[in-house]
């Protein structure tokens, strides 16, 4: 089955200092990628999804990259603000035979972004 | 819209005895699902269901039971409760099986 590993599983930095946060999975027949924060005491929160055929995807101050062939993604955070500290989450999903996406998550990266 | 509600919020309960998680949705999703929360351990799948009367085990299942009777709602029984049971539960519904999946606030559930 999918094994999705996350980096690092600590992250501090400044304000205004940019944070990135990457993944890799294992199944090579994965096609979505997203990316959930978590704040304290709430259920993780979509803030960024990609599928397999586009290689970069932006939002505002968050960005996120895929490479197919190395089979890894990562999440770029610009000008952080002290209200990106979070948990963030990242998982590969495939269609299952179902027709359904079934999620696979990464171990999470907590931040803190430091005023 | 409310989203998906789950109750309780908080939990204790003795060793060996049962509970049943409760998870409501109102957004008209085929696909429910429930997690748990551990320490270093992501988010890691107990069951599925794509749709009423259907349900599936997930990556960790056992000492888990759900049923799907109807599209709103998808409770999660634990049928004799172990201290390794102890974690934060949360049931996430999605469109169709696909793309993005809403999260309940979870449930702190401690096994004593």
């Amino acid at each position: 089955g999918e094994n999705v590993e996350q980096h690092p599983s600590t992250l501090s930095v400044q304000e205004g200092d940019s944070a990135v946060i990457k993944c890799t999975y294992s199944d090579s027949a994965s096609n979505y990628f997203p990316w959930y924060k978590q704040e304290l005491g709430k259920g993780p929160q979509l803030i960024i999804d990609i599928r397999s055929n586009v290689g970069e995807k932006k939002d505002q101050r968050i960005a996120v990259t895929l490479n197919k062939t190395a089979k890894h993604f990562s999440l770029h955070i610009t000008e952080t603000q002290p209200e990106d500290s979070a948990v963030y989450f990242c998982a590969a999903s495939r269609i299952t035979q179902g027709g359904s996406e079934k999620l696979v998550f990464g171990k999470g990266t907590k931040l803190t972004v430091n005023p | 819209n409310a989203g998906v509600t789950q109750t309780p919020k908080f939990q204790v309960l003795k060793t060996g005895q049962s509970m049943t998680l409760q998870c409501a949705q109102d957004m008209n999703h085929e696909y429910m699902s429930w997690y748990r929360q551990d320490p270093g351990m992501g988010l890691r799948l107990i069951h599925y269901s794509v749709g009423a009367g259907i349900t599936d085990q997930g990556e960790v299942p056992n000492g888990y039971n759900v049923s799907r009777s109807t599209t709103e709602d998808f409770p999660l029984r634990l049928l004799s409760a172990a201290p390794s049971q102890t974690s934060v539960y949360f049931c996430a519904s999605r469109r169709g099986g696909r793309g993005e999946a809403f999260f309940g606030q979870g449930t702190r559930l401690t096994v004593v």
